[in-house]
């Protein structure tokens, strides 16, 4: 069984520029949730996806967007990129059928903003 | 809306010592209560994981507890070692599906 796997591992970017985080969920799972980690601070929730759709939402601008594919992977897009954009960003994926399960995390892609 | 809190946010303990981290949570309405373990730069780690209905869970020398109408849980850890030094993260899982984690405890055993 192959768990949560994410890419890159560390990205730098500059003001204003867009970047793509990518995760594979572990197998079986049918959902991903994303979660920023800003330094010496809990991971905060983005959004989640669950069967190609957007099931819930924290409190990030429109910039911040998703996909979720018919393989269940997952990207997250950052638009116009900002200095406090700079953190750990992780996804976890988890198999929901309407009820509420342990999510597994992958290791996390750290994103740097010059 | 959701707020853990950890308590302390930091401690530093001699090897062997037993010890406890403390996690509130401010609306009792979860699905379950998970206990993490992050290393410097690294992802999370799962280390417990308390169903609401539950009351405790232990792996090893690790001890979880769960008082879901007072808003509390503590992880235990016995007899400590230079390795478990890390950061602690207890996170709710909520009715909107995701998780609200605390701020941490970063832990340092020292040898």
């Amino acid at each position: 069984e192959t768990g949560v796997t994410q890419s890159p591992t560390h990205l730098i970017k500059t003001r204003g520029q867009q970047v793509t985080l990518r995760c594979s969920s572990q197998s079986g799972h049918n959902t991903v949730s994303w979660y920023q980690q800003a330094l010496g601070q809990g991971p905060q929730f983005i959004f989640q996806y669950y069967r190609e759709e957007e099931n819930g939402r924290g409190n990030f601008p429109p910039r911040f967007s998703g996909l979720q594919f018919p393989n269940y992977s997952s990207e997250l897009n950052v638009n116009a990129l900002e200095l406090d954009d700079s953190a750990l960003y992780l996804c976890a994926s988890s198999f929901s059928a309407g009820g509420h399960n342990e999510q597994f995390f992958g290791p996390g892609t750290r994103l740097t903003v010059l | 809306k959701q707020e853990v809190t950890q308590i302390p946010a930091a401690l530093s303990v001699p090897e062997g010592e037993n010890l406890v981290l403390n996690c509130s949570f401010t609306d009792s309405a979860i699905y379950n209560l998970q206990w993490f373990r992050q290393d410097p730069g690294k992802g999370l780690t799962s280390l417990l994981l308390i169903q609401s209905s539950q009351r405790e869970q232990t792996s090893g020398r690790l001890n979880a507890s769960l008082d879901k109408s007072s808003g509390r849980s503590t992880l235990y850890i016995a007899a400590s070692q230079p390795g478990d030094s890390a950061t602690y993260l207890c996170a709710v899982l909520t009715g909107a599906n995701n998780l609200f984690f605390g701020t941490g405890t970063r832990l340092t055993v020292i040898p």
